[in-house]
């Protein structure tokens, strides 16, 4: 079974700073799918970022992108320009690339608490 | 819709008594998962439905959890004699295709008391 690890429960940054939030997976697959979602007070999930594990390059969204290290197993998100607004919670989610994955939907870390302050 | 609609938005119950929390996804959207987040946790898959396909029950924590989707559209999910470990949020999700990404609902606060 996959496994997802957020190792850090809570981060602070300063506005307009950058801060690395860490995620590490464990998988026998080569064939998957790797998401970040941030959860604000409001509950809803909101895709931040995904990324395709058979692409080498980078994904990236606006002030969002991520560090994809496929062989060290690794998908670091990194928030540039911090906002007040990008306060929330944020999980790390795992997702296989076999179709009959979908059965299992994603497997979610257990989240990084970001603290902006302003 | 627009989004993934989901209710009610909160939920207060006794214990022992049963509850239904509904799911109403994006149109066009075939598959169908339902999640628990309980306090402080990451989400707990529960159930998944694709499209008129019968669900994968794999996630269902005991036999007092069950869920339905009519037409391959709305789901339902319902707890039977509500236990207090049962208090969570419970989320629903859809997606178009698998590696795409899921859309989720805000969620339903279920409270037992």
């Amino acid at each position: 079974a996959q496994t997802v690890t957020q190792s850090q429960p809570e981060m602070s940054v300063q506005e307009a700073e950058t801060v690395t939030l860490s995620c590490t997976y464990d998988t026998s697959e080569s064939d998957y799918y790797l998401f970040w979602y941030k959860q604000p007070p409001s509950r809803q999930m909101i895709l931040v970022i995904r990324q395709e594990a058979y692409k080498q390059q980078n994904a990236t969204e606006n002030r969002f992108s991520v560090n994809f290290q496929k062989a060290a197993k690794s998908f670091s998100l990194k928030i540039s320009d911090s906002q007040l607004g990008d306060a929330a919670m944020y999980f790390c989610a795992y997702r296989s690339g076999w179709e009959g994955g979908g059965a299992d939907g994603l497997t979610f870390g257990k989240g990084t608490h970001l603290i902006i302050q302003p | 819709g627009a989004g993934v609609s989901q209710s009610p938005s909160n939920k207060v119950t006794e214990k022992g008594k049963d509850v239904e929390l509904r799911c109403d996804p994006i149109s066009g959207h075939t598959a169908l998962y339902w999640y628990r987040q309980s306090l402080g946790q990451g989400l707990e898959f529960l159930i998944y439905f694709q499209g008129n396909s019968a669900p994968d029950k794999s996630g269902l924590p005991s036999d007092r959890f069950s869920a339905e989707r009519t037409g391959g559209s709305v789901s339902t999910l319902t707890i039977q004699r509500t236990q207090q470990e049962d208090s969570a949020v419970y989320l629903c999700a859809s997606s178009l295709a698998p590696g795409k990404g899921y859309t989720f609902g805000s969620g339903t606060r279920l409270t037992v008391v």
